[in-house]
């Protein structure tokens, strides 16, 4: 596709269930973030990924939130054992890595309920 | 460290009203800044950059001036639509990860 997938666009799961969220970025951009935005809130960097090095984890908020890019191209971010907190819409965006200008291509978002 | 404060909303306005939505931002070195638009159910999309002191962005009738002087980078637009109704972003870059995003102010604009 022309921009960011995302999937899956909503999820409720019940608290303590592993969830998987899915990004697919543009074809050719090598930088990808994820980020977080609680309900009112503004967007809180997670993680990032510039092409085959290792991913930046500094914005992850606990050792349960984890992702990984396969083939420098889809990304899953894995948030295991839930927390009522950890309700919010999930944000991928990409990016032309080598001449970063900051430009990014924001997905849709996943928006994650848990009961 | 790096950041961006950007000023609180809810702002309401009537249809062809002036806006101002301050930005301000701390940064080490010379971020690129940026403004971002997310309207109702939508993603975010860029609305406009300036990559350099005195740079002016501008599209869709807003603007923003890049102040160095002021470490500002205020978005305004002469006449607002309720189509312009939406949460805007200010977002400041400095390289690799170095993202960081103001708040959000939404806007309601109406008829």
């Amino acid at each position: 596709g022309a921009g960011v997938s995302q999937s899956p666009s909503n999820k409720v799961t019940e608290k303590g269930k592993d969830v998987e969220l899915r990004c697919d970025p543009i074809s050719g951009h090598t930088a990808l973030y994820w980020y977080r935005q609680s309900l009112g809130q503004g967007l809180e960097f997670l993680i990032y990924f510039q092409g085959n090095s290792a991913p930046d984890k500094s914005g992850l908020p606990s050792d349960r939130f984890s992702a990984e890019r396969t083939g420098g191209s889809v990304s899953t971010l894995t948030i295991q054992r839930t927390q009522q907190e950890d309700s919010a819409v999930y944000l991928c965006a990409s990016s032309f890595g080598g001449i970063n200008t900051g430009e990014l291509f924001f997905g849709e978002g996943s928006r994650l309920t848990v009961l | 460290g790096n950041s961006v404060t950007q000023m609180e909303g809810p702002v309401t306005l009537s249809e062809e009203a002036f806006l101002t939505i301050n930005c301000t931002y701390t940064a080490t070195g010379y971020p690129s800044l940026f403004w971002y638009v997310q309207y109702p159910g939508e993603g975010l999309q860029l609305l406009l950059k300036a990559t350099k002191a005195d740079d002016k962005g501008s599209n869709k009738g807003f603007e923003a001036t890049y102040r160095k002087e002021t470490t500002s980078f205020h978005l305004e637009k002469g006449s607002v639509q309720v189509s312009d109704s939406a949460v805007y972003f200010c977002f400041s870059y400095t390289g690799g990860f170095k993202t960081i995003f103001g708040a959000g102010t939404r806007l309601f604009v109406k008829a």
